[in-house]
């Protein structure tokens, strides 16, 4: 089975502190995801990464960065966070080839900006 | 309007009951349909995985595609305590995934 491993489970942070969110998946997985999840407005695509070094901006990248050294890991930067952060941030990763690939998913952190 | 729309109910039924969940599409170019089920504070789990029109089924579980209608569904038979979640469609034409937002349901003992 895929195993998605985000870090932190739930996360407390400052307005205009810089945040790092951690995902490591064990598949060698080329493709890897980050969503955020909101009520009413589902999952939001905010970078995608296809290779180590590699990274595309989703729908919104604003305010998020992300870093991929490593194939099995993808990070999401906070540059400097502010309360509209505040939400639920899912990391997915899915086989090269992407075509309708389904994404596996870790079980998220919930992050909340104060 | 959205690429992709799901009601995002609640909706409650009582357990053994027929459960249907529904989205509608605009991109006609999406081959790719997809149902997630997650549970409360855990991430998305793929549930069923259709290429394309058509059925599939998995157990209680049936996925159908409409092209034609731009319409997709999931049937729960026989419904438990346990289906009670989070249920996402989600599509693609080979890119990005679109999601639906998401219809919480709950089945009651």
């Amino acid at each position: 089975d895929v195993k998605v491993t985000q870090s932190s489970r739930y996360l407390v942070k400052r307005t205009g502190e810089k945040v790092f969110l951690e995902c490591v998946q064990d598949m060698d997985h080329e493709n890897m995801f980050w969503y955020r999840q909101d009520p009413g407005l589902g999952l939001r695509l905010i970078y995608f990464s296809y290779d180590v070094k590699m990274k595309e901006k989703g729908d919104i990248p604003e305010g998020y960065s992300v870093s991929r050294e490593k194939k099995e890991r993808f990070s999401l930067i906070l540059e400097s966070a502010s309360t509209n952060q505040t939400s639920m941030y899912l990391c997915a990763s899915t086989r090269q080839g992407f075509r309708g690939q389904p994404q596996h998913f870790g079980d998220g952190t919930r992050l909340s900006i104060l | 309007q959205k690429e992709v729309e799901q009601d995002p109910g609640p909706l409650s039924v009582p357990e053994g009951a027929i459960v249907s969940l529904n989205c509608t599409y605009s991109n006609s170019a999406f081959q790719y349909f997809m149902w997630y089920r997650q549970y409360s504070r855990k991430g998305p789990e793929l549930l069923m995985y259709t290429y394309s029109s058509g059925n599939k089924e998995d157990g209680r579980f049936t996925a159908q595609v409409d092209k034609s209608s731009k319409y997709i569904s999931l049937f729960i038979r026989d419904s438990q305590p346990s289906d009670s979640a989070t249920y996402l469609c989600a599509m693609s034409e080979g890119g990005k995934l679109i999601f639906g937002q998401g219809t919480e349901l709950s089945v009651k003992p």
